[in-house]
Order: structure tokens, then sequence, then C-alpha cells
């Protein structure tokens, strides 16, 4: 099946510091790629859809200008929690899609972020 | 907004035991997911259905449209399916570029040896 990978798995950072994770598809193209972000014994929350060459997508509710999202080509989406603070610390999952309307999402691992 | 509803929360099971574990939705959709998370936060897509059922080894998912409401089911089941089991739908009005997904809470099943 197709393969969606997070960098990094794991990270701890100070308060005020900046953190990038990236999402690639291995071996597929995927023009949409989704960030979800998930607390603690809740569901996942999506946060922003991120599209290939344009501008993403962001719920209601989500900063972009705190989480900064770049679909740069059509295997990598980065995301950047800037100026991280401690209720930011949070599991952030994206997953990714070859864009066929009945066509599956294959999701990340998953990058736990912690912020001290 | 599509409200995806789960239960049982928590189910403990034995070794060996039939599970049952219900998704029902509020609005009319396109597909519906099943996913399952392992402790350690990686989630596994289980199937993606619009209508009917599928099958995959020990697993059965199914789904009734009219009724808006889809069930998974794990036949003999074994310590390795502990984990979470979500449900994700699609919404109907979906363009094909698009397949935002609704979650619910999730079921956490634990099946003792």
């Amino acid at each position: 099946g197709a393969v969606v990978s997070q960098h990094p798995s794991r990270v701890i950072c100070k308060s005020g510091t900046s953190v990038k994770i990236e999402c690639r598809s291995l071996d597929f193209q995927a023009t949409t790629m989704f960030w979800y972000r998930q607390f603690p014994k809740q569901s996942l929350m999506l946060m922003a859809t991120s599209n290939e060459g344009s501008k993403a997508t962001y719920e209601q509710g989500v900063e972009k200008d705190k989480f900064l999202i770049n679909h740069a080509s059509l295997t990598l989406s980065t995301l950047t929690v800037t100026s991280a603070h401690p209720e930011d610390s949070s599991f952030y999952i994206c997953s990714a899609g070859r864009g066929g309307l009945f066509d599956t999402q294959y999701f990340g691992p998953g990058t736990r972020l912690t912020v001290l | 907004k599509n409200e995806v509803e789960q239960s049982p929360q928590n189910l403990t099971a034995q070794e060996g035991e039939f599970i049952t574990i219900n998704c029902s939705y509020s609005v009319g959709i396109s597909a519906l997911h099943w996913l399952q998370q392992h402790p350690g936060g990686g989630i596994v897509s289980l199937f993606m259905l619009s209508s009917g059922k599928k099958k995959h080894g020990r697993l059965i998912a199914t789904i009734n449209i009219q009724e808006k409401h889809s069930s998974l089911h794990i036949t003999a089941s074994h310590p390795r399916d502990s984990a979470v089991y979500i449900c994700a739908v699609r919404a109907g009005d979906s363009g094909a570029g698009s397949y935002q997904l609704t979650f619910g809470k999730g079921t956490k099943l634990s099946v003792i040896p």
C-alpha cells in the first residue's frame, strides 16, 4: 500500500522556538495533504488542507501565521509551528491521497511535539 | 457539519470473541473510513466504503446508507487487535479534489488473552 512518512517522529523544544514537521508521500504523488492535531484521548482535528503549489486552507480557529504550511512539491508538505508554546504540545498527523474521488487517505505515523 | 458517533467508547473482550463497533452519522456522505490507531499513535486505514460490505482477513465492515450507520466487526479477536478504532466520514457534497474527513471519537478496544 501507499506510504506516508513524517519527520521527526518526536520533538521537544523550548517555548518560543519554531519547529518544522515534514510529511512525505513516498511512492505516490499527492496533490492534497491534510494536517491534523490530536490531543490526548481526543479525536483528530483537521487543521488545514495543503494543496501543492497554492496556499493552504485553514480550518476555523487555526492561526495561519502560527502554523505555516508549505506544499512545495507533489510529495512533500511541511508544517512549521512558529513561536511554539506549551499549549501547542500535541500529536500532529498528516495524511495524503492520490486525489481520486473514491480514493482512500494514507496517514503518516505522526509527530509528537512537546513544548517546554 | 456531520456529527459522527461511535459506540461503545471502550470495549474489553476475551481473546477469540466476536467484536462489533458501531458508527452513526447525521448527514449524507460519499465515503466512510474505518481507521486503526495503535498506542504509539500511528494510524492505519482499514477500510473505505460507500456501500455494502468489505472483508479483509478477520475484519468486516458494513454500511447502511439509508440508516446512516456502519459497523466494524472483528472475528476471533486477538490481543494484537487492541487499539483505538476510529470512524471517519467524507461529506457527500465534496468535490473530486477534496475529501476532508469528520472523525468520531474512537473506540478503545482491549483484547485480553
